[in-house]
């Protein structure tokens, strides 16, 4: 069974840090191009960032409003993906979710996600 | 990249039928058949409804069905069932190898 489980999240003043993890497992992590997705309270969904895997190029792609201050990376080793924020803003604030880039779809499985407050 | 346009919200009653549409470009929805669905009941996380425009995963009820037509794309609801009721979304793959998601649609089951 596909399984996604994200962690990180918290409280962080605006201007400030925060590294999320979304640890996968039930499937080749290796071979999965992953995509992280942010839902603003009573918003709707936003994709965030992606990369493909190693195999593939690993190739990494940013939305607009986080390109320059987010980063998207694996370790294939722990089955990990990871989400660097930096320079948060107020904006920032949602659930963020990973998901698995399966079936040509943005998130055949997702995560439960986490909850990043971005406030003073 | 704008986010592909759907409508607020579209109603039913049991049993009937319902379809949401799902809005965007030559440079996304137009340009590829990576179109999916998503249903997000309150506090859930989103699950995959429809793929590739009109694949159903497994597990995915055969109530919902998908299209496309040109820059639109269509999920419609046959045999509308109370437990329905819920945000759907459509996502595409877009020209410069990005996702974009359409706004959300509220499906009210009367």
């Amino acid at each position: 069974e596909v399984q996604l489980v994200e962690s990180g999240g918290g409280l962080v003043k605006p201007g400030g840090s925060l590294r999320l993890s979304c640890a996968a497992s039930g499937f080749f992590f290796s071979n999965a191009w992953m995509s992280w997705v942010r839902q603003a309270p009573g918003k709707g969904l936003e994709w965030v960032g992606r990369i493909k895997s190693k195999i593939d190029g690993g190739a990494i792609y940013y939305a607009e409003p986080v390109k320059g201050r987010f980063t998207v990376s694996r370790d294939d080793s722990k089955s990990l993906l990871y989400l660097e924020m930096n320079s948060l803003k107020t904006e920032d604030t949602a659930v963020y979710y990973c998901t698995t880039e399966g079936h040509d779809s943005c998130g055949s499985a997702w995560g439960q996600g986490t909850l990043v407050t971005v406030s003073s | 990249q704008s986010a592909l346009t759907q409508p607020r919200s579209v109603s039913g009653s049991p049993g009937q039928s319902v379809t949401i549409s799902c809005t965007g470009t030559s440079s996304d929805v137009g340009f590829y058949d990576y179109v999916s669905w998503y249903q997000q009941h309150p506090g859930k996380a989103p699950t995959l409804l429809i793929f590739d425009v009109t694949r159903r995963p497994s597990g995915a009820p055969d109530r919902f069905s998908g299209s496309k037509s040109g820059n639109t794309a269509s999920l419609t609801i046959s045999g509308l069932q109370p437990e329905d009721e819920a945000d759907y979304y459509c996502c595409s793959y877009t020209v410069t190898d990005s996702w974009v998601f359409g706004g959300g649609t509220k499906v009210t089951v009367l």
